[in-house]
């Protein structure tokens, strides 16, 4: 399976400002996926990543909101702008892998606190 | 579209009790299932997934979970359960083929008490 590295862990933001979270995969993957997860929430899936294209982004997440670099096939990241406190959140970053056999792999997680 | 229902917002159980956690499905055809658990200030863990064959599959940590086409289920089972397995488990679903992503239920937050 896939080891990602995301950073940072956490971090308190003033409202206004972005924040920039990074993943690193271990391995070449197609594609990396974003979720979001309020606090006491479930995971939602923010966007879809594919390493040459534009991330596909879900109903009610909009790319100048959250916008999504993947440069490469082992690396993204997540840009939450102009942020509100409604944005602290958990952002994790996710991949599947595929092996003898397949699954998805997430990273440990962004707490970010927005004041 | 695509759904994942975990019923139990809550659940309490005595530690050494036995425990399922519920979850059903709603797609045009059978997905794959996962099972995955967070604890408090954890990221998520991989407990045990489903692709085809052999219905009652074995996780880690001494979980298991059937699946049942007829219900459209993948209940998560564990005949005992110990205070260390206090934490919050999520059911999810990926179409079959590849690209595809992950649908996550609302989530099932267990207490034990000791």
């Amino acid at each position: 399976s896939a080891v990602i590295s995301q950073k940072p862990s956490r971090d308190i933001c003033q409202r206004g400002t972005s924040l920039t979270i990074q993943c690193q995969v271990d391995s070449q993957v197609t594609m990396m996926f974003w979720y979001r997860q309020q606090p006491g929430q479930s995971l939602t899936l923010i966007a879809t990543a594919n390493q040459g294209s534009e991330a596909t982004y879900e109903s009610g997440f909009v790319i100048d909101k959250f916008p999504i670099s993947r440069p490469n096939l082992t690396f993204s990241t997540l840009t939450v702008s102009n942020l509100s406190p409604e944005d602290s959140s958990i952002y994790l970053c996710s991949v599947e892998w595929r092996g003898r056999s397949r699954g998805y792999t997430f990273g440990s997680g962004t707490r970010l606190t927005v004041v | 579209a695509q759904s994942v229902t975990q019923p139990d917002i809550h659940i309490t159980v005595s530690e050494g009790a036995s425990l399922e956690l519920r979850c059903n499905y709603s797609y045009g055809a059978t997905p794959y299932l996962f099972w995955y658990v967070q604890s408090p200030g954890q990221g998520l863990q991989l407990l045990l997934k489903y692709f085809s064959g052999d219905t009652l599959v074995q996780g880690i940590k001494g979980f298991e979970a059937e699946f049942k086409r007829s219900q459209s289920s993948f209940n998560l089972r564990k005949p005992s359960v110990h205070w260390s397995d206090a934490a919050e488990y999520f059911c999810a679903v990926a179409l079959t083929g590849g690209g595809n992503k992950l649908t996550f239920g609302t989530g099932t937050q267990l207490k034990v008490e000791l």
